[in-house]
């Protein structure tokens, strides 16, 4: 049960032009996103996240987007550069009954082509 | 405050071995996470710890791994008598609370690339 979709495995881009990644989520009850980056042979970065109670958060270059009707997140980058190429992961803290793990979807690889 | 240490980063065994992972969380953090990536997925949950408590051991195999955080030293991660299936990536992660609720992220390690022969 994938309960946070990434349905694009890829995306590619020219330098200076905007990236978005999408993420889809099934679980009504996740209320928290985060946004992490990993660059090959390395742990997964943090990058940005956002609360439910905001449809928005910016931070320099990127942008997450969150709508919960469509339960649907975004990550924007703008302007791409080419040491963005990474794969970005997705992901909501699941909490139940004093447990907690992230839920990760599968990633999505960038390349920014300069 | 250095960050999430994890060792060996690289570790080979033969199949009928054991392999030890280490994890020594960010100082002050109180919860670690260890999950693991095979090639082309996502991140999968295996176990969630606190000190000399396991939390969650839900997304781990029921045979063969274990998982522990002693009150002093790094947390391990034990596979016994590997198997070929066991290779993969495995990431340890810790915070200093739970991360719903507090607007907080999980830091990860560099990982832990276990290739079984």
């Amino acid at each position: 049960d994938q309960q946070v979709k990434q349905n694009s495995p890829s995306l590619s881009v020219q330098e200076g032009r905007i990236s978005i990644l999408n993420c889809d989520y099934t679980n009504s009850m996740f209320d928290y996103f985060l946004w992490y980056k990993k660059y090959p042979a390395e742990g997964p970065t943090f990058l940005i996240s956002i609360s439910s109670i905001k449809d928005k958060n910016e931070d320099g270059r990127f942008t997450v987007f969150l709508n919960k009707s469509a339960k649907h997140l975004s990550l924007h980058i703008v302007p791409s550069q080419p040491g963005d190429s990474a794969v970005y992961f997705c992901a909501a803290p699941a909490t139940q009954g004093g447990s907690e793990k992230l839920v990760f979807g599968k990633g999505t690889k960038l390349t920014v082509n300069p | 405050n250095a960050g999430v240490m994890q060792n060996p980063r690289h570790l080979v065994r033969r199949r009928g071995q054991e392999a030890r992972l280490r994890c020594s969380p960010m100082k002050g953090h109180s919860h670690v996470y260890w999950y693991r990536q095979l090639p082309e997925e996502g991140l999968k949950f295996m176990v969630y710890l606190q000190k000399e408590n396991i939390i969650d051991e839900s997304g781990m195999p029921k045979e063969r791994f274990s998982a522990e955080f002693p009150k002093e030293g790094p947390s391990i991660l034990r596979i016994q008598q590997v198997v070929r299936g066991d290779s993969a990536a495995y990431f340890c992660a810790s915070s200093p609370y739970l991360i719903q609720g507090t607007d907080t992220e999980a830091f990860f390690g560099q990982g832990t690339r276990l290739t079984v022969v």
